[in-house]
């Protein structure tokens, strides 16, 4: 069955600290991949996204990631977090192929100390 | 453009009443996605309408869950009767197109079964 593992389910950090949160997948075939955002009391947000081309794929608020084929990785990076990226983060994703369902991974919640 | 709406926000109810959730997607957007999240879990999918049609409804617990889409706008998720292991947060999306769209989320129904 396909599956998403995000490795660290609670995360602390200082302000400041770089951020690198995991994301594997099971599947074969051809996917797409998102990480979304959750901040406290908003919706599920978009943080990035990708489908094809370049793997490492730049987001909103400095986010980036890098899709790794081979190690069935996409791994979210920031170089600096704020306090104000405070949130849970979920890795998802499509197999191309299917009716677009997202299959998500458990979500890691981030705090940062100010 | 407004976003996906849900209604109500929080519901609580009892073991054996019946619970009717409503998600208005995005205008325009044929697709339109059910999730829900229990505590400690992952996000899962639960069912993907096109229009009114039932694209995908692989992840439907059971047949106390009956979803609809009529005319292909607004759907609603009604669960009869509930049990206490349907307690959790129901999110519904919606997407333009089926494959490789993002899907816009709704900010999710919080349901509680006592």
């Amino acid at each position: 069955a396909q599956s998403v593992s995000q490795h660290n389910h609670h995360v602390i950090l200082s302000e400041a600290a770089s951020l690198e949160l995991g994301c594997n997948y099971s599947y074969g075939g051809t996917v797409n991949l998102f990480w979304y955002v959750q901040y406290p009391g908003q919706h599920l947000q978009l943080l990035l996204k990708y489908f094809s081309g370049d793997p490492l794929v730049k987001g909103i608020k400095g986010f980036e990631a890098e899709f790794i084929k081979s190690k069935f990785s996409f791994n979210l990076r920031k170089p600096s977090v704020q306090w104000s990226d405070t949130a849970e983060y979920f890795c998802a994703v499509t197999p191309t192929s299917n009716t677009g369902k997202l299959i998500f991974g458990q979500g890691t919640t981030l705090q940062v100390k100010p | 453009e407004a976003g996906v709406t849900q209604f109500p926000s929080h519901s609580v109810i009892e073991k054996g009443q019946t619970v009717t959730l409503r998600c208005d997607p995005i205008s325009g957007h044929d697709n339109l996605y059910w999730y829900r999240r229990v505590m400690g879990k992952e996000i899962k999918f639960l069912l993907h309408f096109v229009k009114e049609s039932k694209q995908d409804e692989s992840g439907m617990p059971n047949n106390r869950f009956l979803a609809e889409r009529t005319g292909g706008t607004y759907s609603t998720l009604k669960v009869q009767p509930a049990e206490l292991e349907d307690s959790g947060v129901y999110f519904c999306a919606s997407s333009r197109w089926t494959s490789g769209d993002t899907q816009y989320f709704g900010p999710g129904t919080r349901l509680t079964v006592l």
